[in-house]
């Protein structure tokens, strides 16, 4: 069936650094891409977006990579913060659907 | 939350009990939705509706339902039938224009007691 995982549960990095947010997808028929941010107990914040004509889009702080010969999306963040700290999500839109699929979500821990 | 208010932020059930979350929003959005989050997990979609009146079944709607009377509101009636409702249930509402409009409330917490 649809889904959309990611490689890690837990991505431990310290201030400063340059934070790299992995997630396969396997429906190739998908035409949107979402990054969510997602703070406990709050509902999912949009970051960023990409559709699948492109294969890379700037945000402030973070650029989200879209390779769809290996179905894969990255998300980076550049010089993390520790309120970047939270449970980031990536989603999916198929083709002709009105459906979000969510992967199950990668937690950044931020260290001093 | 960007226009969009849940309640309650706490919920507890007693098995057997029927129980209604709501979910407003003001962004004059025509399509919304309720997805449940279990610990760890990513969001899994219950139901959505696209238009007033009219409404689907996601991929886990069994022991759940919604009605749509109105553009604004959209409540979700955990029902009896639902046999591990303990979760976080969160709305969201989008504008017609494209995935990218989504905007979620700020949940609620059910839990079976």
């Amino acid at each position: 069936g649809e889904s959309v995982g990611l490689h890690l549960p837990t991505l431990s990095v310290q201030e400063g650094d340059n934070s790299i947010i992995n997630c396969a997808y396997s429906n190739s028929a998908s035409d949107y891409f979402i990054w969510y941010k997602q703070e406990s107990g709050k509902g999912p914040q949009f970051i960023i977006d990409i559709r699948s004509n492109m294969d890379k889009r700037q945000g402030q702080r973070v650029t989200v990579l879209l390779n769809k010969t290996v179905k894969h999306l990255s998300l980076q963040i550049a010089a993390t913060q520790p309120g970047d700290s939270a449970v980031y999500f990536c989603a999916e839109t198929p083709v002709n659907t009105d459906k979000l699929i969510f992967g199950t979500g990668t937690r950044l821990q931020v260290f001093p | 939350d960007g226009g969009i208010t849940q309640s309650p932020k706490y919920l507890f059930r007693k098995e057997g009990q029927n129980v209604t979350l709501s979910c407003e929003q003001n962004l004059n959005h025509d399509a919304m939705y309720w997805y449940r989050q279990d610990p760890g997990q990513g969001l899994r979609l219950i139901y959505y509706s696209q238009i007033v009146n009219d409404f689907q079944k996601g991929d886990i709607a069994e022991g759940y339902s919604v009605s749509r009377e109105k553009k604004e509101s959209f409540p979700l009636t955990v029902t009896s039938a639902q046999k591990n409702p303990t979760a976080f249930y969160l709305c969201a509402s989008r504008s017609g224009q494209g995935a990218g409009g989504y905007t979620f409330g700020s949940g609620t917490r059910l839990t079976v007691v």
